[in-house]
């Protein structure tokens, strides 16, 4: 079972960059990483995903840790509308997501 | 796009009803999902299937049976609805390695 350990809530200053934290010792060599995140009232939305090499897309960029033990995702300038529970999940058949990490965005 | 519809937004029941959670997903997905959501205790999978027919457990199935005779088409069931099951329902889709899409999500009261 790919447990995920993440911080239960960080905070950040609008503007300015944030790396989100997780890490996943157990995983296995072929799963991907995933991170998703969820705004209020709302279903999870997908953010990133990756296998070994870091990635960057429109929302965010995915640092993976040479032995893929951990993941930083990382949100190059937060705004307010980035406030959420973020989540870091191995892909698997079952998909279990961990309690993630809430971010609080600071005007 | 991926479109993953649950059958209602908000839906009312008493204690004791048979209750269905209807999901459709629209990109011929193997694998779907049901999760419920409560306040401070995050996402839990209830089942899940990756293929029609076939399903598996996840970390709280008590209470709950499911059905996918269809690919598109993931059913949750409440065999007798009681008030603990009052919650958020989310269905989710997804192929492979590929993001999960969920839907808006069913917000369930049992009375």
């Amino acid at each position: 079972d790919a447990k995920t350990t993440q911080p239960n809530s960080m905070e950040s200053n609008e503007e300015e960059p944030v790396h989100l934290p997780c890490n996943h010792s157990t995983i296995s060599g072929t799963d991907y990483i995933h991170w998703y995140r969820q705004l209020p009232s709302q279903g999870p939305e997908y953010v990133i995903h990756g296998l070994t090499s870091n990635v960057n897309n429109r929302m965010a960029s995915l640092a993976i840790a040479e032995d893929r033990k951990s993941s930083t995702l990382i949100l190059h300038r937060a705004t307010l509308r980035d406030a959420a529970v973020y989540y870091c999940i191995p892909v698997r058949n079952d998909m279990r997501f961990g309690a993630g990490t809430r971010l609080t965005v600071k005007p | 796009d991926v479109k993953v519809t649950q059958s209602s937004r908000y839906l009312v029941k008493r204690t004791g009803e048979k209750v269905f959670l209807e999901c459709v997903q629209d990109m011929d997905h193997e694998n779907m999902f049901w999760y419920r959501q409560d306040p401070g205790l995050g996402l839990r999978l209830i089942y899940f299937s990756y293929d029609v027919k076939m399903k598996e457990k996840g970390d709280i199935p008590e209470g709950y049976s499911v059905s996918r005779e269809k690919k598109e088409r993931f059913s949750l069931i409440l065999e007798s609805a009681s008030t603990n099951q009052t919650s958020m329902y989310l269905c989710a889709s997804k192929e492979g390695n590929q993001p999960q899409h969920f839907g808006d999500g069913t917000r369930l009261s049992i009375l």
